[in-house]
């Protein structure tokens, strides 16, 4: 079946260093999403890219979706400890078609 | 404010004694969804309603299934639970079309003994 693969895994960062995280597919796609899930918690949406070359904005989170629509990055600049949790990407091949998720990746901050 | 809500956050049950999920909405989203989460895994989607048209996941056990008497409200009914069940289940709802953005509940967090 199609899959999304994600990486990193984990990533550890000290408070202040910047973090990124990727999500790549063999598809092109039709729209991608963002959710930032915080430990014991539940999946929260962060943002939707549907556009080739898209890139959005929010405060220290800037969000990409690639040219050819296969693949988007999620940067987060200067990490605070509350940006601690692990985020998902979530894509779709046509609006008629389920999301699919990447595995995801944990933000860890280094005490 | 508009929400989903799940209850209950924590429920414990015994080995193969059936037990129930409840999700309700106040959003008016036509799509509600069952998501099963492990730990540090994505959630795993289980089934959807489309409005009343109930869409299950392939390797969807038949141990699990699903209610929607209604728009605002969705059940998970898990048969008979196995150790394997243990998980977070998560509801989630959209609006529109099944790539839109989920609104997600908390979740129940299913213990099985």
């Amino acid at each position: 079946g199609q899959q999304v693969m994600q990486i990193p895994q984990y990533q550890h960062v000290q408070e202040g260093e910047d973090f990124t995280t990727y999500c790549n597919s063999s598809t092109t796609l039709s729209n991608i999403q963002w959710y930032k899930q915080r430990p014991g918690g539940h999946p929260v949406f962060l943002i939707q890219l549907v556009k080739s070359g898209e890139v959005k904005k929010q405060k220290r989170l800037t969000f990409q979706f690639g040219e050819a629509k296969k693949n988007s990055s999620l940067h987060i600049t200067a990490t605070q400890t509350t940006d601690v949790g692990t985020y998902f990407c979530a894509a779709s091949m046509d609006s008629n078609y389920q999301l699919i998720w990447g595995a995801g990746t944990k933000l860890i901050i280094k005490p | 404010d508009a929400m989903v809500i799940q209850n209950p956050r924590y429920q414990v049950t015994q080995f193969g004694k059936p037990v129930t999920l409840s999700c309700s909405q106040t959003l008016n989203h036509n799509v509600m969804y069952w998501y099963q989460q492990k730990s540090s895994q994505a959630p795993k989607l289980l089934f959807h309603y489309y409005d009343k048209d109930f869409n299950n996941e392939a390797d969807t056990p038949d141990n699990f299934q699903s209610r929607r008497p209604n728009t605002s409200f969705c059940f998970l009914d898990i048969r008979s639970p196995g150790l394997g069940d243990a998980a977070m289940y998560l509801c989630a709802t959209s609006g529109g079309r099944l790539n839109s953005p989920l609104h997600f509940g908390n979740g129940t967090r299913l213990t099985v003994t």
